[in-house]
């Protein structure tokens, strides 16, 4: 079974400072992770994924994650922050083993002050 | 152009109507996602299916049934809605490269339903 933990539903940032958005997995075979980010009323974006090549992944918008294996870890960091970056973000978990389907976190609101 | 499209966008109905919301991806992807997105924002896959074969039907009721008459396509009939079917249904695409996991979903804009 896998399972994702996205802790704190909500994260407040300034404009220009950093972005943390944590993600801890639990998978029993190799995992692939992603970051999706979800604008209001719209569908989800990939932002980046993890599949076991480089342990630090870059994606779109300035994001990027580490894979952390001996922390279970995949969090999301931007060095600065955008206003244009306040959206739902959310962590996923796949595998290998048939299914293909992906299991998310709940999911982080981000808000950025002025 | 759109690659993942819905409809319709939104879905307002009174309990007890059956309803369908189609779904067709224009990026040649072998493998179709249902997941339901809840008031709270979680986010659980419901059906998959790879080259108009069923793969995964998760513990949903009955009621939901998924269809696809092509791989392009991926239709939710839902009959006898009721209020707790209230959500945000996705539609999502991947290629279907060895099976892998690792490939990127692409989702759909999302259909609103609400059961009055």
């Amino acid at each position: 079974a896998q399972s994702v933990t996205q802790l704190g539903s909500h994260v407040s940032v300034s404009e220009g400072a950093l972005v943390l958005l944590r993600c801890n997995y639990s998978s029993s075979v190799p995992p692939y992770l992603f970051w999706y980010v979800q604008y209001p009323n719209q569908g989800l974006q990939l932002l980046l994924k993890y599949t076991s090549a480089a342990t630090l992944v870059k994606g779109i918008n300035g994001f990027e994650a580490e894979f952390k294996k001996s922390e279970t870890s995949f969090h999301l960091t931007k060095p600065s922050a955008h206003m244009s970056d306040a959206a739902e973000y959310f962590c996923a978990v796949s595998s290998d083993t048939g299914r293909r389907a992906l299991t998310f976190g709940s999911g982080t609101r981000l808000q950025v002050q002025p | 152009d759109t690659a993942v499209s819905q409809t319709p966008k939104y879905l307002v109905t009174q309990m007890g109507n059956d309803k369908s919301i189609k779904c067709e991806q224009n990026l040649g992807h072998d493998t179709m996602y249902w997941y339901k997105q809840d008031s709270k924002k979680f986010l659980k896959i419901m059906f998959s299916y790879n080259n108009k074969e069923l793969i995964i039907n998760e513990t949903v009721p009955n009621r939901f049934s998924p269809k696809s008459p092509d791989k392009a396509h991926l239709n939710l009939h839902i009959n006898s809605l009721e209020l707790g079917d209230s959500a945000v249904y996705f539609c999502a695409s991947s290629q279907d490269r060895g099976a892998r996991a690792s490939e990127t979903q692409y989702f759909g804009p999302g259909t609103r339903l609400l059961v009055l």
